[in-house]
């Protein structure tokens, strides 16, 4: 089965500076996606970033970056000048397939305090 | 329109009453999900549809009961639940993996629910 490790429970950056977020994964498939979600306090959770298994590009969506390494299993979201809005649970996600449907596997999540 | 919705947004039951969750896309999608989340913790699996029909059911206790009448609805009958059962009830949906092999989940702001 698939696992997905957030080590930091918590992280905090200063506004206008940039944060990286760790993620690792196991997988025997060779061919998955990975995600980036966010939960804004008493807010709904959002898709931040994607990335497919086979693009060895990272995926960037404009402040969001990720690191992916696949042989470390690796995928690390970078936010740049980071902003206040920006503070939230941030969880890493690996797409599973199961009985001809799909789920998500998430990481335990980091929460992100930014001081202004 | 790219919006899940969920009703109630609050829920306050007792341990003998009958309540169900309700959840609504007009997105098209084909698959659709049931997550149980508790305080700082990751969401987790509770159900899948796909194509109305249930094709995930993580081990879920029978107090908690399914339904996708059509493609646009998805349903929680909630029956006889515990204390424990508290927590945030969040629907999503996405396209089918017979339809597209990536597939983004759209998630809606949850219905929180207390059993007392």
């Amino acid at each position: 089965a698939q696992t997905v490790t957030q080590s930091q429970p918590e992280m905090s950056v200063q506004e206008a500076e940039t944060v990286t977020l760790s993620c690792t994964y196991d997988t025997s498939e060779s061919d998955y996606y990975l995600f980036w979600y966010k939960q804004p306090p008493s807010r709904q959770m959002i898709l931040v970033i994607r990335q497919e298994a086979y693009k060895q590009q990272n995926a960037t969506e404009n402040r969001f970056s990720v690191n992916f390494q696949k042989a470390a299993k690796s995928f690390s979201l970078k936010i740049s000048d980071s902003q206040l809005g920006d503070a939230a649970m941030y969880f890493c996600a690996y797409r599973a397939s199961q009985g001809g449907s799909e789920k998500l596997v998430f990481g335990k999540g980091t929460k992100l305090t930014v001081n202004p | 329109d790219t919006e899940v919705t969920q009703t109630p947004k609050h829920l306050v039951m007792g341990m003998t009453n009958k309540k169900s969750l309700k959840c609504e896309q007009h997105m098209g999608h084909r698959a659709m999900y049931w997550y149980k989340q508790k305080a700082k913790k990751p969401p987790e699996l509770m159900f899948v549809y796909s194509y109305e029909k249930l094709s995930i059911n993580e081990s879920v206790p029978s107090r908690f009961s399914p339904e996708c009448p059509n493609s646009s609805l998805l349903n929680l009958h909630l029956h006889a639940l515990q204390p424990e059962d508290s927590a945030l009830y969040l629907c999503a949906s996405s396209k089918s993996l017979a339809d597209s092999s990536y597939n983004e989940q759209f998630f809606g702001p949850g219905t929180r629910l207390t059993v007392l």
